[in-house]
């Protein structure tokens, strides 16, 4: 069973950057796909981008292309979305996903429990 | 990217019910369709992949069908814990992308 354990909330101000980790356990750090998928408050869910540690490539929806950069750490088993030029749209929850075994990169099988970045002056 | 379409944006059913409720893609997705189930306050939990396969834990009540662009959710015998919000995403083609959700509330 993959368990998806993220960090805590966050505060920041606009103009400002945020790093958000997800520490990944149950699984084998290889076969994970990591995504990152945001949901702004009373909204629907929006894909960031995303990570295949395996193969060290990266991907980024066209609209977050040019602030977010996502890593992963095999030696902490963790992924981690970092966005920068935060504005007060970019307040939201936002969680890292990943799939199962040899499942689609981008099927969603374990979620971290969300992460509220908080944009404010 | 291809755009998803949920409908209706809310359903009203009464416990005990039957609620069906709909996707469609943009374009064809083959059967790389999930459906996922989302509570107040809590993260999206997968419920359905490839259209059809329901994740573990989830009832036979849950049943996912469709192909290409036209996808269904159904839900028979709605029971109180059923009331939630319920996406659909492609998987299919890069970007993936998610519907803009059901909302399928007590009647």
């Amino acid at each position: 069973q993959v368990q998806l354990v993220q960090s805590g909330a966050e505060v920041r101000k606009p103009g400002s950057s945020v790093k958000v980790s997800c520490k990944a356990s149950g699984g084998t750090f290889s076969s994970y796909a990591f995504s990152w998928v945001r949901q702004a408050p009373g909204q629907g869910l929006e894909w960031m981008g995303g990570i295949i540690p395996l193969v060290e490539k990266t991907n980024y929806a066209q609209k977050f292309q040019d602030r977010v950069t996502i890593t992963a750490d095999e030696s902490a088993t963790t992924a981690y979305m970092e966005l920068t030029s935060l504005r007060s749209d970019d307040t939201a929850v936002y969680y890292c996903a990943t799939r199962h075994g040899s499942d689609s990169y981008y099927l969603l099988v374990s979620w971290g429990q969300g992460t509220l970045v908080t944009v404010s002056s | 990217e291809i755009v998803m379409a949920q409908s209706p944006a809310t359903l009203s059913v009464s416990p005990g019910g039957r609620a069906t409720l709909s996707c469609r893609a943009s374009q064809s997705v083959s059967r790389n369709l999930a459906w996922y189930q989302q509570k107040p306050g809590q993260a999206p939990r997968l419920l359905i992949s490839g259209a059809s396969t329901r994740a573990t834990g989830f009832p036979a009540r849950f049943s996912g069908s469709g192909s290409g662009t036209e996808f269904t959710l159904t839900i028979s015998s709605l029971q109180s814990e059923d009331f939630a919000v319920y996406y659909c995403q492609q998987y299919n083609n890069w970007p993936p992308t998610f519907g803009q959700g059901t909302k399928l509330e007590i009647k």
